[in-house]
């Protein structure tokens, strides 16, 4: 079946723009989770999503992030007044069930970059 | 082994030897370790994962080692090829559904 598949592939904005970013998690997952990839740099965990609610969003580094997910399957990640410190690799996983462990199916990534 | 910074640990190798890639994890407590791969421009890739209850598991090509006790994690990959290069990851479980993932080793693989 398909992937976890994010959109878009690359966006490119200007500093103090708002930004969105989609996730689309493989169909039946009930687990949602949005990393940030800095260049070079390993995987920055922000925020996490059993069914539509968020209950661990300590990750997010600022309120100018925010993520949002409806009827349990799509996800949102916004970005408002973007800075240059926001460029990153931003990835989407998802697994089954939530419960622990459990493997995270990883989408290809939305590249921001913030000039 | 792990990152520190911005520049990633480098494991480079001859096509057709065996790779050895290294990580030490950080809690004691995790009972779940899983390797990634990635490769450029691509999300990471599951690759193989191992219980704490093991020490041992193998895949095709790849066996993952645990060593609880030093808190030390290898993925060994035999007969290494130029599809292998990519950076990997470890990433363990210790706080629920969380991962906690490593810095990343880059592998290449000279032909």
């Amino acid at each position: 079946g398909a992937g976890v598949s994010q959109s878009p592939s690359n966006k490119v904005t200007e500093k103090g723009k708002d930004v969105e970013l989609r996730c689309d998690p493989i169909s039946g997952h009930t687990a949602l989770y949005w990393y940030r990839q800095s260049l070079g740099q390993g995987l920055e965990f922000l925020i996490y999503f059993q069914g539509n609610s968020a209950p661990d969003k300590s990750g997010l580094p600022s309120d100018r992030f925010s993520a949002e997910r409806t009827g349990g399957s799509v996800s949102t990640l916004t970005i408002q007044r973007t800075q240059q410190e926001d460029s990153a690799v931003y990835l989407c996983a998802s697994t089954p069930s939530g419960g622990p462990p459990d493997t995270q199916y990883f989408g290809p990534g939305t590249r921001l970059t913030v000039l | 082994g792990e990152s520190v910074g911005l520049h990633l640990p480098t494991l480079s190798v001859q096509e057709g030897d065996n790779s050895i890639i290294n990580c030490a994890y950080s809690n004691s407590a995790s009972d779940y370790f899983i390797w990634y791969k990635q490769e450029s421009g691509k999300g990471p890739q599951f690759i193989i994962d191992i219980r704490s209850n093991m020490d041992k598991r193998q895949g095709q090509r790849v066996t993952v080692l645990l060593n609880k006790t030093v808190k030390h994690l290898s993925l060994q990959i035999a007969a290494t090829q130029p599809g292998d290069s990519a950076v990997y990851f470890c990433a363990e479980n210790n706080a629920g559904n969380m991962l906690t993932f490593g810095g990343g080793t880059r592998l290449m693989v000279k032909p």
